[in-house]
């Protein structure tokens, strides 16, 4: 059974990058879609991106100019890049699987990592 | 981007009562090609991630039960939960994968009346 874990620091600071890793256990991280979707405190989701193990990526056009989203097969993980951060983008940051790009529908989802944006 | 609006934004309904959560979205995301209805469910209890219940619009996931269904197309789309049970309190969300960006409802919260 497939389970994903995030990891990254809980804390960063305004105008600096947010870095996150999930890694994936149970399955093979090939061929398969990969997402991040963040949730504010007390708020709804927002889908940030996705990326295949190509290195195919989808980004959310609202985030695009400051994401960048990768993956290492080799370690059976993926990870987020967020530039620029303020407080804004203070959220709960998960990561999920989907099966393919017509099929993007989040099965299962790592327990979430809080990031808080703040001097 | 296809928007998701869910009503209501909370609902409190009593043990072993019906529950029924709302979701429409600005575009269809009914696909003709093969007539699926490109819409999730989840289920989000606190301090949990979210749980997928239903995708396909109708198509309940593995061991998810039987109280919980999926129902509408194209536009309008219904959860319903048939008789609440206390388990059940949590924030449901549906989301469309016709296209990208994804995008999900607001959200409604289920609490016991």
């Amino acid at each position: 059974q497939v389970q994903l874990q995030e990891s990254g620091p809980g804390l960063v600071r305004p105008s600096e990058t947010l870095s996150l890793t999930c890694i994936v256990s149970g399955d093979s991280i090939s061929g398969y879609y990969w997402s991040w979707i963040r949730q504010p405190p007390g708020k709804g989701l927002e889908w940030i991106g996705y990326i295949y193990d190509s290195g195919t990526t989808n980004y959310n056009p609202s985030l695009q100019s400051r994401v960048t989203i990768s993956v290492d097969t080799s370690k059976n993980q993926f990870s987020l890049k967020l530039s620029s951060v303020t407080a804004a983008d203070t959220a709960v940051y998960y990561c999920a699987k989907s099966i393919a790009p017509s099929w993007n529908y989040f099965d299962p989802w790592g327990q979430g990592t809080l990031v808080t944006v703040s001097s | 981007d296809i928007v998701m609006t869910q009503s209501p934004d909370s609902l409190a309904v009593s043990l072993g009562e019906r529950a029924t959560i709302n979701c429409k979205s600005s575009r269809s995301v009914l696909y003709s090609s093969n007539n699926m209805n490109y819409l999730a469910w989840y289920q989000q209890k606190p301090g949990q991630p979210p749980n997928l219940l239903i995708r396909w619009a109708s198509t309940r996931e593995s061991g998810v039960p039987d109280r919980f269904s999926g129902s509408g197309s194209g536009t309008d789309f219904t959860l319903t939960i048939s008789s609440l049970q206390a388990e059940d309190v949590a924030v449901y969300y549906c989301q469309q994968y016709y296209s990208t960006p994804l995008t999900f409802g607001g959200g409604t919260k289920v609490e016991i009346k």
